[in-house]
């Protein structure tokens, strides 16, 4: 089962900042965070992970807190393709993903 | 940008028989991963797989199921008789390497609709 939660679903404005929240309360020290998005009926997509820094690349921005119990994936600028479902996920031991339920962003005009 | 490729992108058959979704996994890549989604479900993890053999596999990938890197290029998925609950969304991915930390993130194909009737 997913070490993760997630709210159900959140909405964002087209240009604003799309922050979404994700607790995992019960990782270790050695387990990496990760996040995915699926648009649609299409395959998962890799945006970003970390294990304690914050990290950014082209897409978003990952902060964790210095807990590491909880972070936040960013997205500066949202935009309407930007609607998807993000899943936050916690590698356990090997590489295969667990995905939760997710929370599915919705970005209005 | 290398992506990794999937075949057919629709499926149709009848319960009983078998089918085998194909996979092109990104040329550089060592680990293979098969995940399947029913609809209006979450995505689930099937099995892992490196070094041409079984890494990981959860308690869905029961004995119907298997997996076989064929050459050099492709990476499949037989279902060896189809019953009416295998339709699904079939996932396939792969990763540069299998721990955790930089060059492992999974990069997913687009899928491949299963219906069994």
């Amino acid at each position: 089962d997913a070490k993760t939660t997630q709210p159900p679903s959140m909405d964002c404005a087209e240009g604003r900042a799309a922050n979404l929240p994700c607790n995992h309360s019960t990782i270790s020290g050695n387990e990496y965070v990760y996040w995915y998005r699926q648009i649609h009926s299409q395959g998962p997509q890799y945006i970003i992970h970390g294990l304690k820094n914050n990290e950014t690349n082209e897409m978003a921005s990952l902060i964790i807190t210095e807990d590491r119990k909880s972070s936040t994936l960013i997205l500066p600028h949202a935009t309407l393709r930007d609607t998807a479902v993000y899943y936050c996920i916690v590698l356990e031991n090997n590489n295969d993903m667990r995905f939760g339920a997710g929370t599915r962003l919705t970005v209005k005009p | 940008e290398p992506e990794v490729t999937q075949t057919p992108s629709h499926q149709v058959t009848q319960m009983g028989q078998e089918v085998i979704l194909r996979c092109v996994p990104i040329s550089n890549h060592l680990y293979f991963y098969w995940y399947r989604q029913i609809l209006g479900q979450k995505v689930e993890f099937l099995v892992s797989f490196y070094n041409n053999e079984i890494s990981e596999k959860s308690e869905i990938f029961d004995d119907q199921f298997s997996v076989e890197r064929p050459d050099g290029s492709n990476f499949t998925l037989k279902i060896r008789s189809t019953k009416l609950e295998d339709s699904a969304m079939y996932f396939c991915a792969s990763s540069e390497l299998g721990r955790q930390g930089p060059n492992n993130e999974q990069f997913f194909g687009p899928g491949t609709r299963l219906t069994v009737l």
